[in-house]
């Protein structure tokens, strides 16, 4: 059971445009969500995060949004960067008092020049 | 931040051996964990590692298959046991610096090819 879903393995988008990626979860009892990039060769680094009570936070050009009611999140990135490609992962984390993240499968990002 | 070292980097090993990934964080953390990353999979949490005690396994993976160790604040083993080609990962060892941040750092990762 996924119980985090990224259903687009790659997306593409020209330099100074929005990216979107999208994360959909079954886990009711999640209750921080959390996105990471991953370069090749090197582990995940934290991007951002949104607490399940909030529906967005931002930060600088990344902003998550969180619908709590359709199990959705997503990422924007505006204006996109060449340096913004990678594998962007989303997590969620297994309730209060936890520090286990579930992870979906990763999103690949290009972000063309 | 702390920084996270994994040694090795990368292994090719042979079917029924076994390997020993080191983890090591600059500064003290309250909790270590250690991830798998198969091909084309998303990151599967493996056991927490729990200091100077018996880790703590996620359903679906046995001490026997993966020990570890994590004799102080700073340092974890993770060893790769009787090895098949299906053990053929990405390992990635993480922590958190303190009490109460969900920001978990991750380690580079240690390429894993089972021959």
């Amino acid at each position: 059971d996924q119980q985090v879903k990224q259903n687009s393995p790659s997306l593409s988008v020209q330099e100074g445009r929005i990216s979107i990626l999208n994360c959909d979860y079954t886990n009711s009892m999640f209750d921080y969500f959390l996105w990471y990039k991953k370069y090749p060769a090197e582990g995940p680094t934290f991007l951002i995060s949104i607490s399940s009570i909030k529906d967005k936070n931002e930060d600088g050009r990344f902003t998550v949004f969180l619908n709590k009611s359709a199990k959705h999140l997503s990422l924007h990135i505006v204006p996109s960067q060449p340096g913004d490609s990678a594998v962007y992962f989303c997590a969620g984390r297994r309730g209060a008092g936890s520090y286990q993240l579930t992870f979906g499968k990763g999103t690949k990002l290009s972000v063309i020049p | 931040s702390a920084v996270i070292s994994q040694k090795p980097s990368r292994d090719i090993c042979q079917r029924g051996t076994s390997l020993t990934i080191q983890c090591q964080v600059d500064s003290q953390v309250t909790m270590m964990f250690w991830y798998r990353q198969q091909p084309g999979q998303s990151l599967t949490l493996i056991a927490t590692a729990n200091q100077g005690s018996e880790a703590t396994y996620e359903s679906g993976f046995v001490i026997d298959k993966f020990p570890i160790s994590r004799p102080n604040l700073t340092f974890s083993t993770l060893t790769v046991s009787n090895m098949s080609p299906e053990d053929s990962s990405i390992y990635l060892c993480s922590g958190f610096p303190r009490q109460g941040t969900s920001e978990q750092f991750f380690g580079p990762g240690t390429r894993l090819t089972v021959l």
